[in-house]
């Protein structure tokens, strides 16, 4: 079955430099990866969303990439701030429409020091 | 505009208790989908429905069934509650064309 593994469960990091997060997955290649951002008692928020077919997906201050040959996807904040502190989930859309099977990772607890 | 909502907020059952967790969004969204969110597990599937009248098996679906009563209503229902059902429970719609899932607030559930 496909799996999904997020870098750590935890990253520490000073306020204005860049953080990146990442995700690694087995088996076949998702048609689409989201990443969402959750804090706590919330529900995921939906950031970003990239397809197969492309490397690059860039919003504001994030920035995620898509690796099909090392199977892997890097999600990135520059110049961060106490504000994006949070839990950062990535999901793999297993089919190539809106009724597709979303799998989740574990998500990575992001936290910005002033 | 309420998007999705969930009720309730909070339950406390007894084991061998039933009940259902109801979800309902606003969007005209076919796509409907449960979860359930431990610590350091993060979400899985229970169970999704892709239209009105057909639902799915997720990941882990064993104690749980699930109703798409109509394309707004997605409810998941637990038989006879167990303590491994301790979680919190979460619903989402997905956009039929931006694919992004929204969710709802979540139901924090406790089986003693």
């Amino acid at each position: 079955s496909q799996k999904i593994e997020q870098n750590s469960e935890a990253l520490n990091i000073q306020e204005g430099k860049t953080a990146t997060l990442t995700c690694n997955y087995t088996n076949y290649s998702p048609a689409y990866l989201q990443w969402y951002r959750q804090d706590p008692g919330r529900g995921p928020v939906f950031l970003l969303l990239i397809r197969e077919n492309e490397k690059e997906k860039r919003k504001e201050r994030l920035k995620v990439t898509f690796d099909t040959t090392l199977k892997q996807s890097l999600f990135h904040i520059t110049a961060s701030q106490p504000a994006d502190s949070a839990t950062y989930l990535c999901a793999l859309d297993m089919g190539y429409s809106s009724a597709s099977k979303i799998i989740f990772g574990s998500g990575t607890r992001l936290s910005i020091r002033p | 505009n309420a998007g999705v909502t969930q009720t309730p907020k909070f339950q406390v059952l007894k084991t061998g208790q039933s009940m259902t967790l109801q979800c309902a969004q606003d969007m005209n969204h076919n796509s409907m989908y449960w979860y359930r969110q431990d610590p350091g597990m993060g979400l899985r599937l229970i169970y999704y429905s892709a239209s009105e009248g057909t639902t799915d098996k997720g990941e882990v679906p064993n104690g749980y069934n699930v109703s798409r009563l109509n394309k707004r209503e997605f409810s998941l229902r637990l038989e006879s509650a167990a303590p491994s059902q301790t979680s919190v429970y979460f619903c989402a719609s997905r956009g039929d064309r931006t694919y992004e899932q929204y969710f709802g607030p979540g139901t924090r559930l406790t089986v003693t």
